[in-house]
This record gives C-alpha cells, sequence and structure tokens, in this order.
C-alpha cells in the first residue's frame, strides 16, 4: 500500500516568489492535513481538508492557501514568498477528519527561500 | 488554547542506559495523546496513541504511559537505533487540529 506521497522533495525560491506543493494520500484517505516543521517553532498546523472542503485552518497569514480535488489529492500554495518560509512542510492524511483518527505522514517538501 | 510542553529537548544516552521523556499537555477534553518519531529527512512515523488516564502501550524497547496532565515515553535498554526526535501530540475537541509539541533529540552513543 503506497504512502502519502510529496512533490517536490526539495525546492528553492527567492523572496517574492510563489510556490505550489503537492500532496498524494494514502488510497482511501480522505482527509488531508499540512503542517509546517520549522526548528524553532516545531510542528505548526496550517490546515485541513476533508471532502474538499476546508475544515481546519491554523494561524498563518492569507499568503498560505490550500485546496482538495475530488480524488483527494491536495495541494498549497505560498504567496510572495518570505525568507521566514524556509522550513519542512509535511502532509499527512487520514481515513476521515473526525476523531482521534492517526495521522500519516509524507517524507515532506523542504523549502528554501533565498 | 491547547498546548503541549516537551522535555528535555536534547537527551544523550548511553547504549543500555534507561531513560524517559517527558510531555505535559492542557487540553479541552483529551480525545487523544500520540507519540511519534521523526529521523532526520523524513516524516513523523506513528508510535503510540493513549486515550484515558492509566493507560499505557508498548512496542520493543519503548513504553508510553498517560495520565491526566502528562506523558511518558519511557526507553528501555535504548541502542543507536533509537537515535531519533520523538514528538508528542494532543487532539483536543472534536474537529481540532492535532497540535505537537517541539520533541525531544534522543542521541544514543555505542
Amino acid at each position: 500500500k503506497a504512502g502519502v506521497t510529496q512533490t517536490p522533495r526539495y525546492l528553492i525560491k527567492t523572496r517574492g516568489q510563489q510556490v505550489t506543493l503537492s500532496c498524494s494520500p494514502i488510497s482511501g484517505h480522505r482527509s488531508v492535513s499540512w503542517y509546517q516543521q520549522t526548528p524553532g517553532q516545531g510542528l505548526q498546523f496550517l490546515f485541513e481538508y476533508f471532502s474538499e472542503t476546508q475544515r481546519n485552518k491554523g494561524n498563518f497569514p492569507g499568503r498560505f492557501s490550500g485546496r482538495q480535488f475530488s480524488n483527494s489529492r491536495s495541494e498549497m500554495n505560498v504567496s510572495t514568498l518570505e525568507l521566514g518560509d524556509s522550513a519542512l512542510y509535511l502532509c499527512a492524511s487520514t481515513p476521515s477528519g473526525s476523531g482521534a483518527n492517526v495521522l500519516t505522514f509524507g517524507a515532506g517538501s523542504r523549502l528554501t527561500v533565498l | 488554547e491547547d498546548q503541549v510542553t516537551q522535555s528535555p529537548e536534547a537527551l544523550r544516552l548511553q547504549e543500555g542506559e534507561s531513560s524517559s521523556l517527558n510531555c505535559s499537555y492542557t487540553v479541552s477534553g483529551l480525545r487523544g495523546l500520540f507519540w511519534y518519531r521523526q529521523d532526520p529527512g523524513k516524516g513523523p512515523e506513528f508510535l503510540f496513541t493513549l486515550y484515558s488516564a492509566g493507560e499505557e502501550k508498548e512496542k520493543e524497547r519503548l513504553k508510553a504511559t498517560l495520565t491526566k496532565k502528562e506523558s511518558f515515553l519511557h526507553i528501555t535498554a535504548p541502542k543507536p537505533e533509537d537515535s531519533a526526535t520523538y514528538l508528542c501530540a494532543v487532539r483536543g475537541q472534536a474537529g481540532t487540529a492535532l497540535i505537537f509539541g517541539k520533541g525531544t533529540t534522543l542521541s544514543v552513543s555505542s
């Protein structure tokens, strides 16, 4: 059974640019969550999607956005990149968006902003 | 506001030297406390879920316990391959996101 797949794994951007990251959840999983991981702040919740609807949103500026498609694949976008956006962006999936389901994480997309 | 604090931030052990990692939490209506392991360059890997005070779970050299305010991850006779960052997370009221602590980085030397 394939795990959570994130692309690209590594990318370098410059300030002011925008970036789109992709996440393919485990087959049959309908909920996708995104987290930003930095050495100083640890894992911080960005947003969660379930059946193409945003269910939860973390405390991030509007430059961070996401969406989910009918096949449960998800993308997140960061516009007008800042140096502080350099981080590991992790995607995780669960079968559904309720309860205390275990999150299964992908390997992440490492974003470096110069 | 749901909050998770892990201590220590870093821990160095000799092979075979047992120890414990701490996870203190405040949450409205705990619906699960999770332990994950993260290796460098990889995403977190699920270890345990605990739901109520007094619950314990074991896996190889790891044992997780839960009280009403904190959880411990006990590591018995660790090996170098146990070196990783261990993350604790809580899920509170229905519909809320999983909130993570900053982790404890464990280094086990032979």
